[in-house]
């Protein structure tokens, strides 16, 4: 089985502009959530979706969005990037984030570096 | 508000020796801990969990640690440090909010000396 799949794994973006990153949950699994990890720090949360719906939203502005969509796969945005939106991006996938006690799948990441 | 500290941002150990690597959480609550981990230019990889069961969890890859209500704390731990365990890792704390986010700590990167 295909784990969590993220892309593209590695992106180069200049200040102001827009990216959009992607990512697929395991199959079954019907949330995804996104966390930021700057280099040497912790992955913080961006947002969580389960069945389509935002669940929460993390302490980012709101050039940062999200979606989900009705195969569970789920796209992030980040508007008017700044150079310290240079980060990894995590996804992770559950089934039912209420199930608290399963712990998420991560994918491996899209490593976005803005210039 | 639930949250974890990682003591220690840079752990060395020989290879061989135990591996102790410290979280100490706060939570007003029963919480669910977990330990990743995360090698160099990958995502993160669930270690162990603990959910209120047993006390002293075992994971993947000859990893354990104990959760000590008493202490606020849940160290991991293995007996023997191989060269492959050089890597970064995080405990975390699931958040009791709507959203069951996970709150990181700040990581620690651990070196095995040859």
């Amino acid at each position: 089985d295909a784990g969590v799949t993220q892309s593209p794994t590695h992106l180069i973006k200049t200040r102001g502009q827009h990216v959009t990153l992607r990512c697929s949950p395991i199959s079954g699994h019907k949330s995804v959530s996104w966390y930021q990890q700057v280099l040497g720090q912790g992955p913080q949360f961006i947002f969580q979706y389960y069945e389509k719906e935002e669940r929460g939203r993390g302490n980012f502005p709101d050039r940062f969005s999200a979606r989900q969509f009705p195969n569970y796969s789920s796209e992030l945005n980040v508007n008017a990037l700044l150079l310290g939106d240079s980060a990894l991006y995590l996804c992770a996938s559950s089934f039912d984030p209420a199930d608290r006690g399963i712990g998420y799948t991560f994918g491996s990441g899209t490593r976005l570096t803005v210039v | 508000a639930q949250s974890v500290t990682q003591l220690g941002s840079h752990v060395s150990v020989s290879e061989g020796a135990l591996v102790l690597l410290r979280c100490n959480y706060s939570s007003s609550v029963p919480p669910y801990l977990f330990w990743y981990v995360q090698y160099p230019n990958q995502g993160l990889q669930l270690l162990l969990k603990y959910t209120s069961a047993a006390t002293l969890v075992k994971g993947i890859n000859g990893f354990e640690a104990e959760f000590k209500k008493s202490e606020t704390s849940f160290h991991l731990t293995k007996p023997s440090a191989h060269m492959s365990d050089a890597a970064e890792y995080f405990c975390a704390v699931s958040d009791f909010s709507g959203t069951y986010k996970y709150i990181f700590g700040t990581g620690t990167r651990l070196k095995v000396l040859a």
